[in-house]
Formats: C-alpha cells, structure tokens, sequence
C-alpha cells in the first residue's frame, strides 16, 4: 500500500520569498504524484501532477515540482510568494492502476507581508 | 461549466441517527470517488465508482457506511447509527474516466452530537 509523508505541517515564509513543501511518498510499484491546494473555505483544487515524461512538473500559479525517483520524494516550489498563496496543500499519490488518492496530512502555508 | 456539487453544505445529527449526503459530479464523468477528511488530516479514500458499481470499497470503515450510484450519475453515501467518530467533512471528487484529474466538490460537513 502506498503512503505520503508531509514533514511541515505549518512554513511561514515573508511575502516574494522562494518557498519548498515537501513531500516524500513510498510505493511498492509505479505512481502518479499530484499536489493539490485547498485556499480557507474552498475545495480542493488541483495545482500539478506527474504521469509520466519529464521529472519537473509546472503547475498554475507559478508552482512547479520535481519528480525524484530514487529519493522518493515530489517536493513542490515557487520562486516568490504572493499573500494569496495562504493555503493548506496536500502531497498525494496513486499507483498506477488502482485510482484512489493517498493523501499526506498537508502544510498550512503563511505568507508573512 | 458546473462543477462538482455537494449537498447538503452541512448536516448536524444526533448520534444514532441515519444520514444521507449526496454528491452530483461533473456531467459525463464516469468515475466517482467519496473521501472524508477529519480535522487536521488529509482526505482519506472511502469508495470508488465506475459507472454504476463500486470498483473499490476498500476504504468504508465498516459496514455502517453504504454508497450507491444506480444511475452512473449522483450517488449517495449513507451512514447508519451515526457515531461521533464518524464526524469529519465528506469529500466527493469526479473524473472523465479512471485515469483522468478528479475534481473534488466544496464538501459537506457532518457534524454528530
């Protein structure tokens, strides 16, 4: 069975600052990556994936993440925050052929003005 | 377009009590899945439809929890003798096929006294 691990559950980062979620994941078999962000009362919107192809991923909103194979990891980044990037996101996987999400508790994501 | 719509928003029962939520996905989305998400933690998978039957049940806590979907379209998951453990808020997400992004609904909140 798969799992996804989010070590931060909380980064305060200052407005136009670069920022790093982290996100480690393990599978016995192949899997796809998502990140997914969930902005205060609203639902979850998703932000990036990997299939397959090319390791770095660009998402909306200037997101972008990498695909680590050997260090099983699919950390998301952005080179400058903005005060409305204050949201919760959450590191999910599934493995190839079975459809349903494993989600990782999430990072609470404060930008600081 | 619409998107996924959950009704209702929230729902306070008494517990023992028997509740229905219902989740309406995107039109022609074949694939439908029910999480629930508890305070602080990411969405954990419950069900998985594929069309009109359920591909994957695996992750309903017990036999308390049903889901039904008899027309491939809304589905409708059901708790019997609700338990205040079973508060959380309840996540319906639809995708074009199985292997498509899942968009998720805003959720509905069940909250059992």
């Amino acid at each position: 069975a798969q799992s996804v691990t989010q070590l931060d559950s909380q980064v305060p980062v200052f407005e136009e600052a670069p920022v790093e979620l982290r996100c480690n994941y393990s599978s016995s078999v192949s899997v796809y990556l998502f990140w997914y962000v969930q902005y205060p009362n609203q639902g979850l919107q998703l932000l990036l994936k990997y299939l397959s192809g090319s390791t770095l991923v660009k998402g909306i909103n200037g997101f972008e993440a990498e695909f680590n194979k050997s260090q099983t990891s699919f950390h998301l980044r952005k080179p400058s925050v903005h005060i409305s990037d204050t949201a919760e996101y959450f590191c999910a996987v599934s493995e190839r052929g079975n459809e349903k999400l494993t989600f990782g508790t999430g990072t609470r994501l404060t930008i600081i003005p | 377009g619409a998107g996924v719509s959950q009704t209702p928003s929230n729902k306070v029962t008494e517990k023992g009590k028997y509740v229905e939520l219902r989740c309406d996905p995107i039109s022609g989305h074949t694939a439908l899945y029910w999480y629930r998400q508890s305070l602080g933690q990411g969405p954990e998978f419950l069900i998985y439809f594929q069309g009109t039957g359920a591909a994957d049940d695996s992750g309903l806590p017990n036999d308390r929890f049903f889901a039904v979907r008899p027309e491939g379209s809304v589905s409708t998951l059901k708790i019997q003798r609700t338990e205040r453990g079973d508060s959380a808020v309840y996540l319906c997400a639809s995708s074009l096929t199985r292997t498509n992004e899942q968009f998720f609904g805003p959720g509905t909140r069940l909250t059992v006294l």
